[in-house]
Formats: C-alpha cells, sequence, structure tokens
C-alpha cells in the first residue's frame, strides 16, 4: 500500500536551532514528494518538492528537504528556526490515479512544529 | 495564496439546510480539487475535476454535490448534512500534463453543522 509516515505529532524547537520533521514514504515506481505548510485558519501552502535529481532540495522560507532513497525519507530541515515557523507541516507523495489521466497525493497526519522564543 | 480563493470562508449551518461552497482558482490549471480536513485526520480527497469532468469520487456521501462549471470555478453543494460533516474544506487545483502538477490549496471553508 502506498503511504506517507510522519512519526511525530509535534516537535518542540529553540528560536535559532536547527529543526527537523521528519517523513517516510511508501511507494512503487519512483516517489514525488511533496511538503506543505498549514498556519492557523488558513489553507495548505506548497513549500518545497523532490522530483528527481539533487537530493537536497531549497524551498521557501528558508526549508529545505533531504530525499534519501535507501531510508525511504523525506525529512524537512531548517538550519535556524524562528517562532513564525510555528505551523502544521504536511508530507505528502504523488501517486497515479486509478482511472489515470491525473495523479493524487496522499498525505501524512502532519507534525505540528512549534519554535519556542 | 491568491491564486486559489474560498467563499465563504466560514459558515455554519443546520442538518436540514442547503448551502454551497464556491471555490476559484486565478491559475489558469485545468484540473482541482475538493478535500476535508477533520481534526486529527489525514487530509481526505473528496472528488477531482480533471478539464471539467468529474474523474474521481472517494466514496463521499451524496448529501455532498459537487459542480464543476468550467476549470476555473468548482462548488460543493451541501444538504441535509450531520454534526460529524463539520470540518475545513479545502479547494485546491493543479495543472495536469506538466512534469509536476503540483497543487495549490485555497484558504479552505470552515464548516459548522449543528
Amino acid at each position: 500500500a502506498q503511504s506517507v509516515a510522519q512519526p511525530e505529532d509535534q516537535v518542540n524547537v529553540a528560536e535559532g536551532n536547527p529543526l527537523t520533521v521528519k517523513c517516510t514514504y511508501s511507494v512503487s515506481g519512483n516517489p514525488y514528494l511533496f511538503w506543505y505548510v498549514q498556519y492557523p485558519n488558513r489553507g495548505l501552502q506548497f513549500l518545497l518538492k523532490y522530483i528527481t535529481g539533487d537530493n537536497l532540495v531549497k524551498g521557501s522560507y528558508g526549508f529545505e528537504a533531504e530525499f534519501n532513497k535507501s531510508q525511504t525519507s523525506f525529512h524537512l530541515k531548517k538550519p535556524s528556526a524562528l517562532v513564525s515557523d510555528s505551523a502544521l507541516y504536511f508530507c505528502a507523495v504523488r501517486v497515479p490515479s486509478k482511472g489515470g489521466g491525473y495523479n493524487k497525493l496522499i498525505f501524512g497526519a502532519g507534525t505540528r512544529l512549534a519554535v519556542h522564543p | 495564496e491568491t491564486g486559489v480563493t474560498q467563499t465563504p470562508r466560514h459558515l455554519v449551518m443546520g442538518m436540514t439546510n442547503k448551502k454551497s461552497l464556491k471555490c476559484e482558482q486565478h491559475l489558469g490549471h485545468n484540473a482541482m480539487y475538493w478535500y476535508k480536513q477533520s481534526a486529527k485526520k489525514p487530509l481526505e480527497l473528496m472528488f477531482v475535476y480533471n478539464f471539467k469532468e468529474q474523474t474521481e469520487n472517494n466514496s463521499v456521501p451524496s448529501r455532498f454535490s459537487p459542480e464543476c462549471p468550467n476549470s476555473s470555478h468548482l462548488f460543493l453543494h451541501l444538504h441535509t448534512l450531520q454534526p460529524e460533516d463539520s470540518a475545513l474544506y479545502l479547494c485546491a487545483s493543479s495543472q495536469i500534463g506538466l512534469y509536476t502538477d503540483t497543487q495549490y490549496f485555497g484558504p479552505g471553508t470552515r464548516l459548522t453543522v449543528l
């Protein structure tokens, strides 16, 4: 079965420290992976994606993610956390639809990031 | 976030009411999606419209009825809902055919069913 797991419900980080939000996946074929962020009372905002090429992907707001095929992981990282980074983060993997013609996103359950001053 | 807009942002309705959620995308995309986001549950894909044709219905109850009159507009018509239907309803759009077809989301409609 194709799935995405975010093993941590919440991650707590002090401002200025590096942060990591974990994601592992299970798909057949080459994975297309995404990270989205959701601020309170807002929709999901696209952060970054991995399709192919360099395993380190850079995205919006200073975030980056590292694709590791052997560990089937796509962890989100940032060198120095800000209080304003506090939000809900979703990892997703793209899979083909049953009928073809478009691709679906399977989302993880989300990880709440809390950055403390 | 202004690429995909949703109205209303908040909606409170009784179980016997009929209401509609509206989504509009300004990105020139050809596919639109409805998702349901409930507390402590992963996002659930409800409907997909590809080139205005419904291509997926994820076993959604018939009290939810989608409509896609053109590639820029998507509606979700609601009738005789249940309290467990209270959730954040998210609309998204993407350009199918591109290598990545990244989905872009609207701000959502927070629905409360009394």
